[in-house]
């Protein structure tokens, strides 16, 4: 059974607060993907990796950093969390070509106060 | 069409009825139109990754239609049922590259 784990489910953060999100699969993917879900906004592209240690940048990458050192896990930084990225993020993966169905972690829910 | 659009934006249907709801998408450079279904309170699920013009596609009750020259994609439930109900996404994937366009989901409630 294929699994894309996000270590929250949910968080609560202070304004300021460097903030670490977490996303392991076990699928070997070359492909990771952090999203941010907002209403009436759909899923936007937060950034992306195609191998270890690569990155580029989706639709809304300030204010986010990514990191990928090893092929299962992608992280997402938060450098001085604000209010304005309270949301739903959601990490997927999905092998090289995109001509096959990505996959889903269970979502973050963070709220910054 | 220069993103991906779906509609209609929600839609609610009694159990036993059958519905369908459309996504538009840029024809040019298409490489990949995917469907998935979001349930509240779980990870959005793949439902079909469609790549070529007049595919079909079916899983169980649910079946897709895709037109690529046109831009569209169609998506059919035959006899909803209440666990039916969720938000459908569409995305393409344009051009051979590694990202998906979203749309912004059709909202389905079927009611028992």
């Amino acid at each position: 059974d294929v699994k894309v784990t996000q270590s929250s489910r949910y968080l609560v953060k202070r304004t300021g607060e460097k903030v670490f999100l977490e996303c392991v699969q076990d699928m070997d993917h070359e492909n990771m993907f952090w999203y941010r879900q907002d209403p009436g906004l759909g899923l936007r592209l937060i950034y992306f990796s195609y191998d270890v240690k690569m990155k580029e940048k989706g639709d809304i990458p300030e204010g986010y950093s990514v990191s990928r050192e090893k092929k299962e896990r992608f992280s997402l930084i938060l450098e001085s969390a604000s209010t304005n990225q309270t949301s739903m993020y959601l990490c997927a993966s999905g092998p090289g070509a995109l001509n096959t169905e990505a996959f889903f972690g269970q979502g973050t829910r963070l709220t910054v106060v | 069409i220069l993103n991906v659009e779906q509609s209609p934006q929600s839609l609610h249907v009694q159990e036993g009825d059958s519905t369908n709801f459309t996504c538009s998408f840029p024809s040019s450079n298409f490489y990949a139109l995917h469907w998935y279904r979001w349930e509240t309170a779980k990870s959005p699920e793949a439902l079909f990754v469609m790549t070529l013009n007049g595919d079909e596609k079916k899983k169980g009750r649910i079946s897709a239609t895709l037109n690529t020259k046109e831009g569209y994609s169609y998506l059919y439930i035959k006899g909803s049922q209440p666990e039916d109900s969720a938000t459908y996404l569409c995305a393409n994937n344009a051009g051979n590259n590694r990202k998906l366009i979203w749309g912004l989901g059709t909202s389905l409630a079927v009611n028992p």
